[in-house]
């Protein structure tokens, strides 16, 4: 079994909706949870980070932590087809010095 | 401010030949890291330089593969010979590491794409 599991999708919505991406993890001892946006031929590039548990908003952009059921998500409110790319969650035992990724989903939103 | 700078971003060899990557960071960054990613997978590290010295390279699989980081700034990562199984996306990252979380963001280059033949 993965450390961090991730529906690789791909998930495609019309542009407005909101899209709701997760992933679920084995190791209790991680503490630091991230989620990654890479386009096609890029690099990822960091969304948003969180610790421990509780949500964090950042515009358009929700990321939640639920530590007791090992569950983590990301939502997207009002979609654009420019967050059409890959979105990875990734995970740390602490700080960014080691950090586990899932495999990624691939979202399309549709104009 | 420049990003993270690799070259070659594309590269096709065939296989049991040698190939280098190279990676110019963010200045200022002291922390380097090599990443593997396969199509269809996440990131997974290979090696992690603190300034000059290799800190992680548990992954790294030392056989076939090596790097370097001369002065503390650039790095080239080296496999010798390749394989087919190599061909994957070779990503390089680069944080300050210091202070709290927010300073250990990893800025990602784009990579550089290879093809074993």
């Amino acid at each position: 079994q993965k450390e961090v599991e991730q529906d690789p999708g791909p998930l495609s919505v019309p542009e407005g909706a909101i899209v709701s991406l997760n992933c679920t993890y084995s190791n209790s001892a991680f503490q630091y949870f991230m989620w990654y946006r890479q386009y096609s031929r890029k690099g990822p590039e960091l969304l948003m980070y969180t610790y421990s548990s509780g949500n964090k908003e950042d515009g358009r952009f929700t990321a939640q932590v639920d530590k007791s059921s090992k569950y983590i998500s990301l939502f997207i409110r009002d979609s654009q087809p420019s967050d059409s790319a890959t979105y990875l969650c990734a995970m740390s035992l602490g700080g960014y010095q080691k950090v586990t990724f899932g495999t990624g989903t691939k979202l399309q939103v549709i104009p | 401010e420049a990003g993270v700078v690799q070259s070659p971003r594309y590269k096709i060899i065939e296989k049991k030949q040698p190939v280098a990557f190279w990676c110019n960071p963010i200045s200022g960054h002291n922390t380097l890291y090599w990443y593997l990613q396969n199509l269809g997978q996440g990131p997974e590290l290979l090696i992690r330089y603190e300034n000059e010295e290799a800190v992680d390279d548990s992954q790294l699989p030392k056989d076939r593969f090596s790097a370097e980081r001369l002065k503390g700034v650039d790095s080239t990562l080296k496999i010798q010979p390749a394989e087919l199984g190599d061909s994957a996306v070779y990503l390089c990252a680069s944080s300050q590491s210091r202070g709290g979380l927010a300073n250990n963001e990893q800025f990602f280059g784009p990579g550089t794409r290879l093809t074993v033949l």
